[in-house]
């Protein structure tokens, strides 16, 4: 069965910095990308950013609005992928899923994790 | 611009048919989508990858009752037998090099 289980939300002033790791099972790690997607309350997803297998050299990508700030990265001894985050802001608050790419870049989706900017 | 319109809400009657439409921007009627539901308080989960010929494939576990299709720019989720736990938000998303998009999402509500 495929998992996949964020963890390391929490409340953190604008400005400030988390990580979030999303552990993952039941499939080759390895050979998935894995993609973040966000959810602010009452609204609808907003893809973040993800990472490729090794086969694809790791490559990442990020949306507009979090390029330059948020970093997706990933340990594949540790089937876990995490998604830095820096400088954020208010408006970051939301609940962050990670999801696994395969034939599209989300067929399963973990439970999420909440992340509130907040002083 | 890779963009996906949805409509706000839908209704339909318990045991009836609805279709919900996701529409891709000009230029973009070639491309796949994949078709997500969010139940209330539930975190997403993934319906189905439905290509431009309409053909799909549907994730693990994912009833009968939901199937895709399209016709031109548009794509389509119909969902027959509507049951109550149906009604949630229904999101379309495609994707291209290094970008992914999501539709608004459409509130279904089951009558």
């Amino acid at each position: 069965e495929v998992q996949l289980v964020e963890s390391g939300g929490g409340l953190v002033q604008p400005g400030g910095s988390l990580k979030l790791s999303c552990a993952a099972s039941g499939f080759t790690f390895s050979d998935s990308a894995i993609h973040w997607v966000r959810q602010a309350s009452g609204e609808g997803l907003e893809w973040v950013g993800r990472i490729r297998s090794k086969g694809n050299n790791y490559a990442t990508a990020y949306a507009a609005s979090v390029k330059g700030r948020f970093t997706v990265s990933r340990d594949d001894s540790k089937n876990t992928a995490y998604l830095q985050m820096n400088s954020l802001k208010t408006e970051d608050t939301a609940v962050y899923y990670c999801t696994r790419g395969s034939n599209t870049p989300t067929d399963y989706w973990g439970q999420g994790t909440l992340v509130t900017v907040s002083s | 611009q890779l963009v996906l319109t949805q409509s706000p809400s839908a209704s339909a009657s318990l045991g009836a048919s609805v279709k919900l439409t996701c529409t891709l921007s000009s230029g973009h009627s070639s491309y796949a989508i994949a078709w997500h539901q969010q139940q209330p308080e539930k975190g997403p989960r993934y319906l189905m990858k439905l290509n431009s010929d309409g053909s799909h494939i549907k994730g693990d576990g994912i009833p009968d009752r939901f199937s895709g299709s399209s016709s031109g720019a548009e794509r389509y989720l119909t969902i027959s037998s509507l049951q109550s736990d149906d009604e949630a938000d229904y999101y379309c998303q495609t994707w291209d090099t290094g970008i992914v998009i999501f539709g608004g999402g459409t509130k279904l509500t089951v009558l």
